[in-house]
């Protein structure tokens, strides 16, 4: 199975400020075939299911705030979110979909400082 | 407006069976790829299983395979998991998600399961 870490577990930073969560797979999910990563995003608040933020690693699905923004390639990937507002407080998850089982981090939870 | 619904979660009993559904409308079914993914309380996110637009093609986690089974009724827009020889561990709430653009664009609410004596 492909291993997804996702560091740090949780972080807290002030309204405005730029927050950055990693997430690294134990195997390249580039897939040569395409030249894209397997690799989405999801927010997660209390109570709700997830919602698609980014898929194949970089492109923002529709309806998603541009602050949002995901980069990296192969093995190592990055969720920024450039000016953080109150109603970003979630957990955020990648995913790896490059083969089942289509395995998710743990989780990052971001909080407001 | 794409919804996904899902029932048929409870409590039983360690050793129990159950069946999940989620009926979902507002677009085309039998075009998309389905999947469950769980939550146990308090913790992240774990695909389940997933299934192909006509049902032939199925897969799922190492935990679940020979207990659970996932399947489709195009005809009435609703997927299934039956759950079968449930364990302690299996205790939590069970999304039904539709893959788009290599993601899961689409969520149903959840339904808890609760395996417990």
């Amino acid at each position: 199975d492909i291993v997804m870490t996702q560091s740090p577990d949780s972080l807290a930073v002030p309204l405005g400020e730029r927050a950055t969560i990693n997430c690294k797979s134990s195997q390249s999910v580039l897939y040569s075939t395409d030249n894209k990563n397997y690799l989405t995003w999801y927010q997660q608040k209390p109570g709700q299911p997830p919602k698609l933020l980014i898929y194949w690693a970089s492109t923002r699905e529709s309806g998603v705030p541009d602050r949002f923004s995901g980069s990296g390639s192969g093995t190592d990937f990055t969720l920024t979110i450039s000016s953080l507002q109150a109603e970003d407080v979630a957990v955020y998850y990648c995913q790896q979909y490059y083969r089942t089982p289509r395995t998710f981090g743990q989780g990052t939870k971001v909080e407001i400082k | 407006e794409v919804q996904l619904v899902e029932s048929g979660g409870g409590l039983v009993q360690p050793g129990g069976s159950l069946r999940l559904s989620c009926a979902a409308s507002g677009f085309t079914f039998s075009n998309y790829w389905m999947h469950w993914v769980r939550q146990a309380p308090g913790k992240g996110l774990v695909w389940v299983s997933r299934i192909n637009g006509d049902g032939i093609f199925t897969n799922y986690t190492d935990s679940v395979k020979g207990r659970f089974t996932i399947s489709r009724d195009n005809a009435k827009n609703t997927l299934y998991l039956r759950m079968n020889s449930l364990r302690v561990e299996d205790t939590a709430v069970y999304f039904c998600a539709r893959e788009q653009n290599s993601g899961y664009s689409n969520w149903g609410q959840g339904t808890l399961v609760t395996v417990s004596s």
